[in-house]
């Protein structure tokens, strides 16, 4: 069990570019989980996949955002026209079929210039 | 909608204190509570999950009850150590899915 993975663990942009990150879940988890996560602030949902569908996404998630996941397996959280807003810490977690507990990745940190 | 805030904002304790870090939600209808423990820069670790039928979960020095009339939850540190020392965050969820996190408590444990 090598845990969640995410790449890359850092990110430093231009505003107005696009950016895609990419999350492993743990092997057998079929529930997959993005958030972002700003200083001082607890972790915000921002989508949610169980296999290869997307089940749920929040508002927060505007229309510059996509998330994928082919296949059931890893998943992609691309940004579009990416904006100083944006700045913040990726967290992507999942979980397995037999409990609700998420498990954790260590973030893609994203700062746009 | 959901919102979910713990007090203190943050805390700094001796060595060995026992310490009990608190949770508030507005929602009582959760379907489960998760406590977890964040490292600065670090993702987060996950330490207790509480169903809503239950009303305290223990590991180790750790023991988090939950009173779901009340909406209210605990996290009780027993003996704390310097290695304890991170930010505590508590999480809701109304439906298992789409969990709603408070702002967290930042501890210190000092030696």
């Amino acid at each position: 069990d090598t845990g969640v993975s995410q790449d890359p663990r850092h990110k430093i942009t231009k505003r107005g570019q696009n950016v895609t990150f990419r999350c492993d879940p743990i092997s057998e988890h079929n529930r997959l989980y993005w958030y972002r996560q700003t200083l001082g602030q607890g972790p915000e949902f921002l989508t949610y996949f169980q296999n290869e569908a997307q089940l749920e996404k929040s508002r927060l998630l505007s229309d510059r955002f996509s998330a994928e996941r082919p296949k059931g397996s890893f998943s992609t959280l691309e940004i579009q026209r990416t904006e100083q807003g944006d700045s913040a810490m990726y967290l992507c977690a999942s979980s397995p079929p037999t409990t609700d507990t998420q498990y954790f990745g260590p973030g893609t940190r994203l700062t746009v210039l | 909608k959901q919102e979910v805030t713990q007090i203190p904002a943050a805390l700094s304790v001796p060595e060995g204190e026992n310490l009990v870090l608190n949770c508030s939600f507005t929602d009582s209808a959760i379907y489960n509570l998760q406590w977890f423990r964040q490292d600065p820069g670090k993702g987060l670790t996950s330490l207790l999950l509480i169903q809503s039928s239950q009303r305290e979960q223990t590991s180790g020095r750790l023991n988090a009850s939950l009173d779901k009339s009340s909406g209210r939850s605990t996290l009780y540190i027993a003996a704390s150590q310097p290695g304890d020392s991170a930010t505590y965050l508590c999480a809701v969820s109304n439906y298992g899915q789409n969990f709603v996190f408070g702002p967290g408590t930042r501890l210190s444990v000092l030696p």
